[in-house]
């Protein structure tokens, strides 16, 4: 299975930048980069993916290094509602999209 | 609103009495998916299903069953729980297989199995 590393738990401020950092040392060339992020009493919820590029959505941005074995998700100004667990999952492309959650990172908002 | 509803969201039960949990997606969307989710654990896949008629087993399939008669519907059996079933369970869909397609999450059923 593919394996990434996270922290177990972050804190920021509110308002505040956020790097969420993943290590993802055995990637190969195929497979995607995904980050998802389950909040509380929910199913997780898709945040953002890419391959090789910065990517960059209405929800974050995605800084992916140039040999791909690590990958940082940014929220531009946290707010109280991004409090969440935040899993970075990079997929093996056989054709079942299988998604291999890890136990993620919990982030915690300070007001 | 494009959605995944699975019912029940809460469900207590006896070991051995049959049930199924519905999911259903409204945004005709070809792959659909079970997973369990366990403390310490992650999400892990039960079933998945490519298409209509086409089903599979994931990492722990032992223990459930799943049909796919029509694309918006996907129910996961339980014929005969268990209490190492007891589990947040969570039914998702997306676009197709591919691994760039997001997957969408239903909000999770919550079965204890007595």
């Amino acid at each position: 299975d593919a394996k990434t590393t996270q922290p177990n738990s972050m804190e920021s401020n509110e308002e505040e930048p956020v790097h969420l950092p993943c290590n993802h040392s055995t990637i190969s060339g195929t497979d995607y980069i995904h980050w998802y992020r389950q909040l509380p009493s929910q199913g997780p919820e898709y945040v953002i993916h890419g391959l090789t590029s910065n990517v960059n959505n209405r929800m974050a941005s995605l800084a992916i290094a140039e040999d791909r074995k690590s990958s940082t998700l940014i929220l531009h100004r946290a707010t109280l509602r991004d409090a969440a667990v935040y899993y970075c999952i990079h997929s093996i492309n056989f054709g079942n999209e299988k998604l291999t959650f890890g136990t993620g990172t919990r982030l915690t908002i300070i007001p | 609103e494009a959605q995944v509803t699975q019912n029940p969201r809460y469900l207590i039960t006896v070991t051995g009495k049959k049930l199924t949990v519905t999911c259903s997606q409204n945004m005709n969307h070809e792959y659909m998916s079970w997973y369990r989710q366990d403390p310490g654990l992650g999400l892990r896949q039960i079933y998945y299903s490519m298409n209509v008629e086409v089903t599979d087993k994931g990492d722990v399939p032992e223990g459930y069953k799943v049909s796919r008669k029509e694309k918006r519907n996907f129910p996961l059996i339980l014929e005969s729980p268990s209490p190492n079933q007891t589990s947040l369970y969570f039914c998702a869909s997306s676009l197709s297989g591919s691994s760039i397609q997001p997957q969408h999450f239903g909000d999770g059923t919550r079965l204890s199995i007595l």
